[in-house]
């Protein structure tokens, strides 16, 4: 969908390093999401947002921050890039208003 | 916390068969979501379901709130119906609790 890109769609960086992942949805939907999937687990989410500066915790969120200065923009970062946090990241928004979630088309990050 | 349980892991199916995938809850919910994946990644939305039944072309979504339960029925399959299909419950909290996903297979 046109409406949530996520940024970028491929990454590989060296372990230690921080590494910024950026969403950007042009709906001005008020939830915003960071999921991540592993083989054996289901999407699990890492942190979403309620409204600009306004974020909280999921349920793997140690290891990662995010921040929320506009509406259209959800950025995830790894402070400290570790092997443990290779996966594929998707963004997603919506609430449970809407017909449902739209989800941005993943990111592949990869730390050596 | 919410648990929701998927089956079968793995489907494979003859073109033209009837699939039926399974999705169990542990807790009240607001709505249950079916979602597609496809190889290659992209997550598209199918259904949003809180009570009753859905059908968008072949594809029928029902749901027992109290059998915490609901099936994602596919009639008449397709190989480009090869995918991985999730559910998702959705609590009061807007958050989703994702399933592990069933792998569909269609053989022509």
């Amino acid at each position: 969908d046109a409406g949530i890109t996520q940024s970028p769609r491929h990454k590989v960086t060296e372990t230690g390093t921080p590494v910024t992942l950026r969403c950007h949805q042009t709906e001005n939907h008020r939830y915003m999401y960071w999921y991540r999937q592993d083989p054996g687990h289901g999407l699990r989410l890492i942190h979403y947002s309620y409204g600009v500066k306004d974020t909280d915790k999921g349920e793997v969120s140690d290891g990662y921050s995010v921040s929320r200065s506009k509406t259209e923009d959800f950025l995830l970062t790894l402070e400290s890039a570790t092997s443990s946090q290779t996966s594929v990241y998707f963004c997603a928004i919506g609430t449970a208003t809407n017909y449902g979630y739209t989800f941005g088309s993943g990111t592949r990050l990869t730390v050596v | 916390k919410n648990e929701v349980e998927q089956s079968p892991q793995n489907l494979t199916a003859q073109e033209g068969e009837f699939i039926t995938i399974n999705c169990s809850y542990s807790v009240g919910i607001s709505a249950l979501h079916w979602l597609q994946q496809h190889p290659g990644g992209g997550i598209v939305s199918l259904f949003m379901l809180s009570s009753g039944k859905k059908k968008h072309g072949r594809l029928i979504a029902t749901i027992n709130i109290q059998e915490k339960h609901s099936s994602l029925h596919i009639t008449a399959s397709h190989p480009r119906d090869s995918a991985v299909y999730i559910c998702a419950a959705e609590g009061g909290s807007e958050k989703l609790v994702f399933g592990k996903g069933t792998k569909l297979t269609v053989n022509p």
